[in-house]
């Protein structure tokens, strides 16, 4: 079954600072990989998306994110953390041979410090 | 486009009273999803539905939980009888095709005491 890894359940960036937010997957073919982000009191909002292609992804609000089949990694990036970043990130995959099921990381909190 | 839309928002019970939850997804998208999310579990799928059809109920809990979809632009999660471990953010999301993305109603915070 296909599964997705955040190992980190919370990171501390400094406003102005590069920022990471990792993820790993599982899956027995070729992945579909997203990212959300989820604002308190809020629904889960798209941020990107790897269906094939280009390894780099780029998304909203300055987000971009690198799909590398080697490492089963689908990291999240941005070159300059904004203090409004703040949320809760989860990363996503679906197994496109296997069925349509979206299966959630159990997400990292992103903290900028101003 | 109003987004995927969710009733009610929040949502208080008793143990043992049945819990409707509504959902109405973005109109033309052919996936519509159930999610459970509690700060134990993070965000667990229920349920997802292909052109109204259930595809995978694998992650309904137990026969208590119950859902339907009886037309495009309709669904429900119903919860008989709710119990306290219940008590989660429910969410609905809805997507256009397989590799597309998925939009995420507000949800509906269900409270059952």
């Amino acid at each position: 079954a296909q599964s997705v890894a955040q190992p980190e359940d919370q990171v501390n960036v400094a406003e102005g600072n590069p920022l990471t937010v990792k993820c790993t997957y599982s899956v027995s073919g070729n992945p579909y990989l997203f990212w959300y982000v989820q604002y308190p009191n809020r629904g889960l909002q798209f941020l990107l998306k790897y269906i094939t292609g280009d390894n780099l992804v780029k998304g909203s609000y300055g987000f971009e994110a690198e799909f590398n089949k080697s490492q089963t990694s689908f990291h999240l990036k941005k070159p300059s953390a904004l203090v409004s970043d703040s949320a809760l990130y989860f990363c996503a995959v679906r197994d496109p041979k296997r069925d349509d099921k979206i299966i959630f990381g159990k997400g990292t909190r992103l903290h900028i410090l101003p | 486009d109003a987004g995927v839309i969710q009733s009610p928002r929040h949502e208080v019970t008793e143990m043992g009273q049945e819990v409707t939850l509504r959902c109405k997804p973005i109109s033309g998208h052919d996936y519509l999803f159930w999610y459970r999310q509690t700060m134990m579990r993070g965000l667990e799928l229920l349920i997802y539905f292909n052109n109204n059809v259930p595809i995978d109920d694998s992650g309904m809990p137990e026969d208590r939980f119950s859902a339907k979809m009886p037309n495009a632009s309709f669904s429900t999660l119903k919860i008989q009888p709710s119990e306290p471990r219940d008590s989660a953010v429910y969410f609905c999301a809805s997507s256009k095709t397989r590799q597309g993305s998925s939009y995420f109603g507000p949800g509906t915070r269900l409270t059952v005491t």
